[in-house]
């Protein structure tokens, strides 16, 4: 159980144009998701957090209108990417929490979507 | 902000031997601390965590203790293999049962079990 799931896995895209990355949880619902940037050979860093029905809550420095997040059911959040340039290309990693999970406070982990820009 | 500090970057060990990684942490109000293994493309695996009304947690051959007063927690490998090769992330945030805040990762230790 607990399994999140990432689509695509990898995307190469041109520069100015813009990719959807969507994260789902398959076997349990998630009124929070998570999303992650790690660039090569780095650490993971948190870009914004995904609720439910409300607008996203970005970190620091992340521009929220560059990275749109929807987060549309209890198993699905979407990260647009807009007029992506080179130096987005990075490794995007999306986590969720078990709503049911109680005091639990596990967070399972998509395996990743490696975006390309050219 | 939490700020999670992680050493060492590097660990190399002889096949068999133990292996530590310690981290830090700023915010006293972190009540949460995963370990993850991550191989290379691949997505972090949960492999030990500890939560802050505990001082010291294991299985099998891998345990993680908590220092609060310190801010500090380590992750203890015991009698490594070669498959524990891999880079290891340590983690910090705040969670209540009613939700979780996102993690702040550490830097990563590349760990390298020596045959």
């Amino acid at each position: 159980g607990a399994v999140v799931s990432q689509h695509p896995s990898w995307v190469i895209c041109k520069s100015g144009t813009s990719v959807k990355i969507e994260c789902r949880s398959l076997d349990f619902q998630a009124t929070t998701m998570f999303w992650y940037r790690q660039f090569p050979k780095q650490s993971l860093m948190l870009m914004a957090t995904s609720n439910e029905g409300s607008k996203a809550t970005y970190e620091q420095g992340v521009e929220k209108d560059k990275f749109l997040i929807n987060h549309a059911s209890l198993t699905l959040s979407t990260l647009t990417v807009t007029s992506a340039h080179p130096e987005d290309s990075s490794f995007y990693i999306c986590s969720a929490r078990d709503l049911l999970a109680g005091g639990l406070l596990e967070q399972y982990f998509g395996p990743g979507t490696r975006l390309t820009v050219t | 902000g939490e700020n999670v500090e992680q050493h060492p970057s590097t660990l190399s060990v002889q096949e068999g031997d133990s292996a530590v990684i310690k981290c830090t942490y700023s915010d006293s109000a972190s009540n949460y601390f995963p370990w993850y293994k991550q191989e290379l493309g691949k997505r972090p695996q949960l492999i030990i965590d500890i939560r802050s009304n505990v001082g010291e947690k294991k299985d099998q051959r891998i345990a993680v203790t908590l220092n609060k007063t310190a801010k500090h927690f380590s992750l203890h490998i015991t009698e490594t293999q070669p498959e524990d090769s891999a880079v290891y992330f340590c983690a910090a945030s705040t969670g209540s049962g009613g939700g979780a805040d996102g993690l702040t990762f550490g830097k990563g230790t590349h760990l390298i079990i020596q045959p």
